[in-house]
């Protein structure tokens, strides 16, 4: 089996300010994502990559970078901040090549912006 | 665009009975494939069980099964002989064939109890 690890597991941020999220598979896997999670909406896909240095935006791109460098690795940016925003960012990563294929889960971060 | 509709936000059920939660979808494709997961108190996200939209049968894994009703664009998924550790949010979740970039869409999930 394998593991995906998300650090950090807890961010606190001030308004404006640039805050960089990690996540780490050993799966082997092509293709990972980015997930936010808000209470009540569900998951909702910000950003994925197929292999190393490919970059896909998802529904919520807008307000985040995100870098492919190592096929293991997938980092994501929030550019600025927004004041009290209380979100869990959730990375996952998945074989790639089919649509049937089910996602392997990281534990989250949880984003806590002062 | 894909859609995906969990209209139950919780339900409690006593521990040894069956939970039912509901899920309806919108695609414009005729193939698909259906998800649940189901996320712990802890945050954890597990992968629970998938239907394929070209399959009749309502898959099983487990005390998990589906209630496939393409017509309606409904997937319901049923847990029988619920245990306390069954307590979580359950996400319905769907990818269609086609899906520029593979993209999975979530539903908002439904918080189950499970009671003693």
């Amino acid at each position: 089996g394998g593991i995906i690890t998300q650090t950090p597991k807890f961010l606190i941020g001030q308004e404006g300010q640039k805050l960089t999220l990690k996540c780490q598979q050993n799966f082997n896997h092509d293709t990972m994502y980015w997930y936010r999670q808000d209470s009540g909406k569900g998951l909702r896909l910000i950003y994925y990559s197929i292999t190393e240095n490919d970059l896909q935006k998802g529904d919520l791109s807008e307000g985040y970078d995100a870098s492919r460098e190592k096929k293991s690795s997938f980092s994501l940016t929030v550019t600025s901040a927004q004041k009290n925003e209380m979100a869990v960012f959730l990375c996952a990563s998945s074989m790639g090549g089919t649509s049937a294929e089910t996602l392997y889960f990281g534990s989250g971060t949880r984003l806590t912006v002062l | 665009a894909q859609k995906v509709t969990q209209t139950q936000t919780s339900i409690s059920v006593v521990e040894k009975t069956t939970v039912t939660m509901d899920c309806v979808y919108e695609t414009r494709d005729s193939s698909y494939f259906l998800f649940w997961y189901k996320q712990t108190a802890s945050g954890e996200i597990v992968f629970l069980i998938r239907q394929d939209s070209y399959k009749k049968e309502n898959a099983t894994v487990g005390h998990y099964s589906l209630n496939f009703q393409k017509p309606k664009s409904s997937i319901g998924l049923i847990i029988t002989a619920t245990q306390i550790e069954d307590s979580a949010v359950y996400f319905c979740a769907m990818r269609e064939i086609n899906s520029a970039g593979n993209k999975l869409t979530f539903g908002i999930g439904t918080r189950v109890l499970v009671r003693p």
